[in-house]
């Protein structure tokens, strides 16, 4: 299995509060992604990076907003967590050569009560 | 921006049988790469196969292959001899600056 983890697996907070999903990976990669997939559907990218320092918006509009400040971490942060951010957020790396593979991790399933 | 469109929600094979599954996307970039991707039940997502858009060679992956059409931004992806753990979503993703993925197909296995 690929060597990127996130952390919680699964949580459930209640409106306002503020979380910070991890992300973690070993293998050095340049890149990193969030993805937010609601079960069953499709991805949509929210978050990347190329590299330390380095972050962009993706094509999905979201509150969160990630810092790359090493290569192996990319936190995403949700200031005041809202019902309408439930859903699952998916965490992927790749080397920074265009067309490499993403490996992903479990990702977090989110629920605001 | 590149969008990736996959028509079919759902798909269904008998076990030891071949299923298509199409991708088609929009880009006006001429370097790129297609990928398939595989999420099983509550598990990882994980690479299926991978063609380089400058290549006309289809790519091959064991059961797995692809008929890809530059012209027409196409992109489908065959199973070949399907098997009870092929049953997942399959994923089409365009990969240039960002990957972006299409709406998926659920596949499922009968036996």
């Amino acid at each position: 299995e690929a060597d990127i983890y996130q952390t919680p697996r699964y949580l459930v907070i209640g409106t306002g509060k503020k979380i910070t999903l991890e992300c973690s990976q070993t293998m050095g990669h340049d890149k990193m992604y969030w993805y937010q997939q609601d079960p069953g559907m499709e991805l949509h990218l929210i978050h990347y990076s190329y590299g330390v320092n380095s972050t962009e918006k993706g094509d999905l509009s979201s509150e969160s907003t990630v810092s790359r400040i090493r290569t192996e971490h990319f936190p995403l942060t949700l200031e005041s967590a809202r019902p309408s951010h439930t859903s699952q957020y998916l965490c992927a790396s790749s080397v920074g050569v265009w067309g490499s593979e993403a490996f992903f991790g479990q990702g977090t399933r989110l629920t605001v009560v | 921006a590149q969008t990736v469109t996959q028509s079919q929600p759902e798909m269904s094979v008998q076990e030891a049988e071949t299923v298509t599954l199409s991708c088609t996307y929009d880009t006006s970039e001429s370097d790129y790469y297609l990928f398939w991707y595989k999420q099983p039940p509550s598990r990882q997502m994980i690479l299926v196969i991978r063609q380089e858009a400058y290549k006309q060679q289809n790519a091959t992956e064991n059961r797995f292959s692809v008929n890809f059409q530059k012209a027409a931004k196409s992109f489908s992806l065959k199973i070949s001899d399907s098997q009870l753990g092929d049953a997942a979503m399959y994923f089409c993703a365009y990969g240039a600056q960002k990957l972006v993925f299409g709406q998926g197909t659920r596949l499922t296995i009968n036996p």
